[in-house]
């Protein structure tokens, strides 16, 4: 079956601008959960939904950060007014609770 | 929060050869997983394995929950196994937030 799928593989973008990444979860997975990752670290937790709803978003930087999963499916990570330390790999990964995670191939975003 | 320490940092292998790649964390866990990353970025999972000893073809996991570390295991290294290993881990009512390693680095040479 298919697996998690993030689009697009690269964002660039011009510091101060507004981006938006996409992930489509594995069909059926009620958990979503969307990581951060750096060059020569590993993924940092960023939020995490059940359904609909963001049942954890602790791991938010600031209030530039924000995320919606209107359907209980499709997931979209907003970022306001990019700052150049926003550039990383963002990584998406659905599963079905608190067990194995599933992740997608990552969106690269560069800030300019 | 928990602190999650892998061991060694990088490794290289001659194909064929064997090995043992070390978790070790801080606090006790309810979750944990393996995972490959491999040079394109892909993070695949291996094992969850939050206790006991699972294995699948080449590779093998060990989590001693008590004793707060986990082993996982190569057999008959190849070229492909190249890439970059994560351990991951998840406690309390929030185990499904990840916490991983710096990860493993190894290169298995043909």
């Amino acid at each position: 079956g298919a697996g998690v799928s993030q689009t697009p593989s690269n964002k660039v973008t011009e510091k101060g601008k507004y981006v938006e990444l996409r992930c489509d979860p594995i069909s059926g997975h009620t958990a979503l959960y969307w990581y951060r990752q750096s060059l020569g670290q590993g993924p940092e937790f960023l939020i995490y939904f059940q359904g609909t709803g963001a049942a954890d978003d602790s791991g938010l930087p600031n209030d530039r950060f924000f995320a919606v999963r209107p359907e209980g499916s499709v997931s979209t990570l907003k970022i306001q007014r990019t700052e150049r330390g926003d550039s990383a790999v963002y990584l998406c990964a659905s599963g079905t609770g608190s067990d194995t995670q599933y992740f997608g191939p990552g969106t690269r975003l560069t800030v300019l | 929060g928990i602190q999650v320490e892998q061991s060694p940092p990088d490794l290289i292998l001659q194909e064929g050869a064997n090995s043992t790649l070390r978790c070790n964390f801080s606090d006790s866990v309810n979750n944990l997983q393996w995972f490959h990353q491999n040079p394109w970025g892909q993070l695949i999972n291996l094992f969850y394995i939050p206790s006991g000893t699972k294995q699948n073809g080449r590779l093998s996991a060990t989590t001693v929950a008590t004793e707060r570390y986990s082993l996982l295991y190569i057999s008959s290294s190849q070229t492909t196994d190249s890439g970059v290993y994560f351990c991951a881990v998840g406690s309390g009512g929030s185990n499904y937030k990840l916490t991983f390693g710096k990860g493993t680095l190894l290169t298995v040479n043909p």
